[in-house]
């Protein structure tokens, strides 16, 4: 079955020691996007590639990185996490061909940051 | 400002209790909206896309209805396995804009 894959589930890591999660796709979408959720929360969108164009929302700190180097992987890179970047990390791909385009999410990454 | 509000944050029922989520949204040209079920600890799973005021879908217990000011999410005789948060997004058509909006979500929990 065609999905999105995430790597890994579940990442525990130090305060300040860089992380990095990885996401794949199988269904060939041209959009993948990073969300970060917390806690009863919405997701936050962070950034997103509309194919290899990549878009970064304002208020994504300068602390989270993103690489995609091909249509079927993405990466996202915390430099230095710090305790307030504990969360539920959600990788979603969607097919944008000009209108309404429902996204499709992987199970996500809980990280925490010790 | 564009804006998706969800409610009740929470609802529980009893396992047959028919009810209805809602989720309204203030945005300029809604190209769709969407619902998605969302699972403890999982990503989100899509449910329906809604393009325009009176339209209808519908799964199993569940039928979106979308005006031009809200969405409904009714569940009829619910039973404990539709217990997940239910998330509304909404994407408006501006600019070739594929990102959407989500809006807080509302916690479901069927009794048995």
């Amino acid at each position: 079955d065609a999905m999105v894959i995430q790597n890994p589930r579940y990442q525990v890591t130090q305060f300040g020691k860089p992380v990095t999660l990885s996401c794949s796709q199988t269904l060939n979408h041209n959009v993948m996007y990073w969300y970060q959720q917390k806690s009863s929360q919405a997701p936050k969108l962070l950034f997103h590639y509309y194919d290899k164009d990549f878009n970064n929302e304002a208020d994504t700190p300068d602390n989270f990185q993103s690489r995609r180097p091909n249509t079927s992987f993405c990466f996202l890179d915390i430099r230095s996490p710090g305790l307030g970047d504990a969360a539920m990390y959600l990788c979603a791909t969607s097919r944008y061909t000009g209108g309404a385009v429902e996204q499709y999410f992987g199970p996500g990454t809980r990280l925490t940051v010790t | 400002e564009d804006q998706v509000t969800q409610s009740p944050e929470a609802l529980r029922l009893q396992e047959g209790e028919s009810s209805s989520l809602n989720c309204s949204y203030t945005v300029s040209g809604l190209r769709g909206l969407f619902w998605y079920r969302q699972d403890p600890g999982k990503g989100p799973e899509f449910l329906f896309t809604l393009y325009s005021a009176g339209e209808e879908k519908e799964k199993e217990r569940l039928k979106a209805t979308l005006t031009k000011k809200e969405s409904f999410l009714h569940i009829t005789a619910p039973k404990p396995e539709d217990s997940a948060t239910y998330l509304c997004a909404v994407q408006i058509a501006s600019g070739g804009s594929y990102i959407p909006t989500f809006g807080r979500g509302t916690s479901l929990i069927v009794h048995p």
